[in-house]
C-alpha cells in the first residue's frame, strides 16, 4: 500500500465537478509541498500542480489543488471527455529518510 | 523545451543487471537547483521513486533500492543513467526519467515537470 493514500475511483458526468483527496502524515503533506500528475492511458506523467496549488502554463484553471494539515484535494471542473485518466499526488516524505513517495493514483472516469 | 529519452534493453534475466540512460535534449543536464530522476511503474500498478542525480553526481536512492542501486551522471554527454543489480520479476515495469525542479529554492519544494516517454523492461529467463 502506498503511503499516501488516494481513493481507487472516481467518476463524474461531463461538465460537472469532481473532487481526489489525498491523505498522508506530518513526515509528508503535513510538511511538505504536494505535486499533482494527470496519465493518460498509455502515456507519461504530466504535472498539473506543483508547490500545492500552483499550475504550470498550459494547464487550464479549471484545474486547482489545495492543502490543508496533513491532506490535499485536486479538483476538476466542467469536466471533458479528455480528462479521463489516473491522477496522481506525491511529495517528499522524511519519516525515515527523505524520499518521494506518491499516492497509489485515481482513476477519474467521465461518465 | 528540455526533452528526455529513455533507453536500454527491454528484457533482463533474473539475477542481471538492469541497466538504462536517459539523454537530454534542448538543454543542459547541468543545473544549480534541478535534478534528474528515475521513476518507475509496475502493470496495474502506481509510481514508485526510484532516486534522483545532480549535475554535480551528488545522489539520494529510495531506501527500498540501496544496494543494489546506482545512478551516474556524464555531463559531457549530457545524460544520466540507472543500474540495477541482481533484479527479480519484481523490478518488472516502466522506468521513468524525468526532471525534478526545484521552485523557489525551498527545501522539498519540487516537482517532476519534464517526463520520458518511458522504457519497458521484462525481468524473465
Amino acid at each position: 500500500q502506498s503511503v499516501l493514500t488516494q481513493p481507487p475511483s472516481v467518476s463524474a458526468a461531463p461538465g460537472q465537478k469532481v473532487t481526489i483527496s489525498c491523505s498522508g502524515s506530518s513526515s509528508n503533506i503535513g510538511e511538505k509541498y504536494v505535486s499533482w500528475y494527470q496519465q493518460l492511458s498509455g502515456t507519461a506523467p504530466k504535472l498539473l500542480i506543483y508547490d500545492n496549488n500552483k499550475r504550470p502554463s498550459g494547464i487550464p484553471d479549471r484545474i486547482s489543488a489545495s492543502k490543508s494539515g496533513t491532506s490535499a484535494t485536486l479538483v476538476i471542473t466542467g469536466l471533458q471527455t479528455g480528462d479521463e485518466a489516473d491522477y496522481f499526488c506525491a511529495t517528499w516524505d522524511t519519516n525515515l529518510s527523505a524520499s518521494w513517495v506518491f499516492g497509489g493514483g485515481t482513476k477519474l472516469t467521465v461518465l | 523545451q528540455v526533452r528526455l529519452q529513455e533507453s536500454g534493453p527491454g528484457l533482463v534475466k533474473p539475477s542481471q543487471t538492469l541497466s538504462l540512460t536517459c539523454t537530454v535534449s534542448g538543454g543542459s543536464i547541468i543545473s544549480p537547483t534541478d535534478y534528474w530522476a528515475w521513476i518507475r511503474q509496475s502493470a496495474g500498478k502506481g509510481l514508485e521513486w526510484i532516486g534522483r542525480i545532480y549535475s554535480t553526481g551528488s545522489t539520494t536512492h529510495n531506501p527500498s533500492l540501496q544496494g543494489r542501486l546506482t545512478i551516474s551522471v556524464d555531463t559531457s554527454k549530457n545524460h544520466f543513467s540507472l543500474t540495477l543489480s541482481s533484479v527479480t520479476a519484481a523490478d518488472t515495469g516502466v522506468y521513468y526519467c524525468a526532471r525534478g525542479r526545484n521552485y523557489y529554492r525551498a527545501p522539498y519544494n519540487d516537482a517532476f515537470d519534464t517526463w520520458g516517454q518511458g522504457a519497458m523492461v521484462t525481468v524473465s529467463p
